[in-house]
């Protein structure tokens, strides 16, 4: 079982939509949670960290994180042709920041 | 913003030479490192962590004697691809996680090319 799956997409959306993206992850101790953007040959931004259950909002990102369900996903909203890149999430499972990585999503935006 | 330098950019090599990557953190003081490799269409791999002044921690099944890890100060850590093979060519990136907020910062990467 792989740590951290992704739905690898693309996932194709409107301009001025919103876009979900999902992850779950393995290890039940996991504490720290992250989405990256990635675009083409480039490296990984970070995006949002989450560390506690529920949600968190910075402009037009949401993560949410479900500890108990080891699910955490990131929401777009408005999407812009801009964000059209690979998402990654990222879990810390033994906090010493040797994060897993999924496979990413590919997110296209439409315009 | 915290900023990790690392270069070169992209590297075309023939089979069989070496290939040194640089890994520099420009305005804060790194107290580890970490090493990922990263194919086409593929996540991040981590491949190996290195802590400033001692021996890197590989992953399993990555060769140490491959992939040279020198962490040699709180600033730079290098990696070495020994004696590439075309199966080698791969994008290669690091990160730095400071000493204050222990945030990870990534570099640009690295697109290493064996002919």
């Amino acid at each position: 079982q792989k740590e951290v799956e992704q739905n690898s997409g693309p996932l194709s959306v409107p301009e001025g939509a919103i876009a979900s993206l999902n992850c779950t992850y393995s290890d039940r101790g996991s504490q720290s949670f992250f989405w990256y953007r990635q675009y083409s040959g480039k490296s990984p931004e970070l995006i949002m960290s989450i560390y506690s259950n529920g949600d968190k909002e910075d402009g037009r990102f949401t993560a949410q994180l479900n500890k108990a369900s080891q699910y955490v996903s990131l929401l777009i909203r408005d999407s812009q042709p801009s964000d059209s890149a690979t998402y990654l999430c990222a879990v810390n499972p033994s906090n010493d920041y040797k994060l897993s990585f999924g496979a990413g999503t590919t997110v296209t935006v439409r315009a | 913003g915290a900023v990790v330098s690392q270069h070169p950019s992209r590297v075309i090599c023939k089979s069989g030479t070496s290939v040194k990557i640089e890994c520099r953190s420009l305005d804060f003081q790194a107290t580890t490192m970490f090493w990922y490799r990263q194919f086409p269409k593929q996540s991040l791999m981590l491949m190996a962590t290195s802590n400033e002044g001692s021996k890197a921690t590989y992953e399993q099944g990555v060769e140490k004697d491959k992939f040279l890890i020198n962490h040699a100060s709180l600033t730079l850590s290098t990696l070495t691809v020994t004696s590439a093979h075309p199966e080698d060519s791969s994008f290669y990136i690091c990160s730095a996680r400071g000493t204050v907020n222990e945030k990870l910062f990534f570099g640009s990467g690295t697109q290493l090319s064996v002919l």
